[in-house]
């Protein structure tokens, strides 16, 4: 079956410092890649995905991930995080075998001041 | 915000007893979703329709029936409720599936079964 995972349940990181959150799937087909985000209380919206092309992505919030084909990957990036970056983020595949969206488990940024 | 409304947002219910959620959406889209959130799994896909009347199975739709009947509407019911359903679930729309649009989520609907 295929899968998506999300190496980090949490991750904690100060104010203003860089971010990288981590995607990786087990697939051999074509996919499309999407992160979103959930903030509390709310929920999901989509940050940024990646159809073809260049296999770097921007997003909304300043946010980017980088499609690497050969390590499965779609690691989610941000420069500089503010406090309003407190969410959880998700990973999701669509496998063009079946057109579902495999979601990853999550990962729950936490900004420290 | 895509104009999506889940009721009711807060249910509490004993178990054995029917539930049932409602979907509604206001933009015309095709393709509606119902998916459960639990801690440590992400989103888990129930049902989806693609169409008027039109439904599939997801990942986890042992327990659960849907139902179609107009394009806005998109109804989750359970049966006979257990405790494992005590949830988070969330309809989310799209227009396709294919051309990997996006989807577009509702508020959530906090569902806990005694």
């Amino acid at each position: 079956a295929q899968s998506v995972t999300q190496l980090d349940s949490q991750v904690p990181v100060f104010e203003e410092a860089p971010v990288e959150l981590r995607c990786n799937y087990s697939s051999s087909v074509s996919v499309y890649l999407f992160w979103y985000v959930q903030y509390p209380n709310q929920g999901l919206q989509l940050l940024l995905k990646y159809l073809s092309g260049s296999t770097l992505v921007k997003g909304i919030n300043g946010f980017e991930a980088e499609f690497n084909k050969s390590q499965t990957s779609f690691h989610l990036r941000k420069p500089s995080v503010h406090i309003s970056d407190t969410a959880e983020y998700f990973c999701a595949v669509l496998m063009d075998s079946n057109y579902q969206l495999i979601w990853g488990a999550g990962t729950k940024l936490i900004i420290k001041p | 915000d895509a104009g999506i409304t889940q009721s009711p947002r807060h249910k509490v219910t004993e178990t054995g007893t029917p539930v049932t959620l409602r979907c509604h959406q206001t933009e015309n889209h095709r393709y509606m979703y119902w998916y459960r959130q639990d801690p440590g799994h992400g989103l888990r896909l129930i049902h989806y329709s693609y169409g008027v009347k039109d439904t599939d199975k997801g990942e986890v739709s042992d327990g659960y029936s849907v139902s179609r009947s107009k394009t806005e509407d998109f109804l989750l019911t359970l049966e006979s409720a257990t405790s494992s359903q005590t949830s988070v679930y969330f309809c989310a729309i799209s227009e396709s599936i294919q051309r990997g649009d996006e989807q577009y989520f509702g508020p959530g609907t906090r569902l806990t079964v005694t």
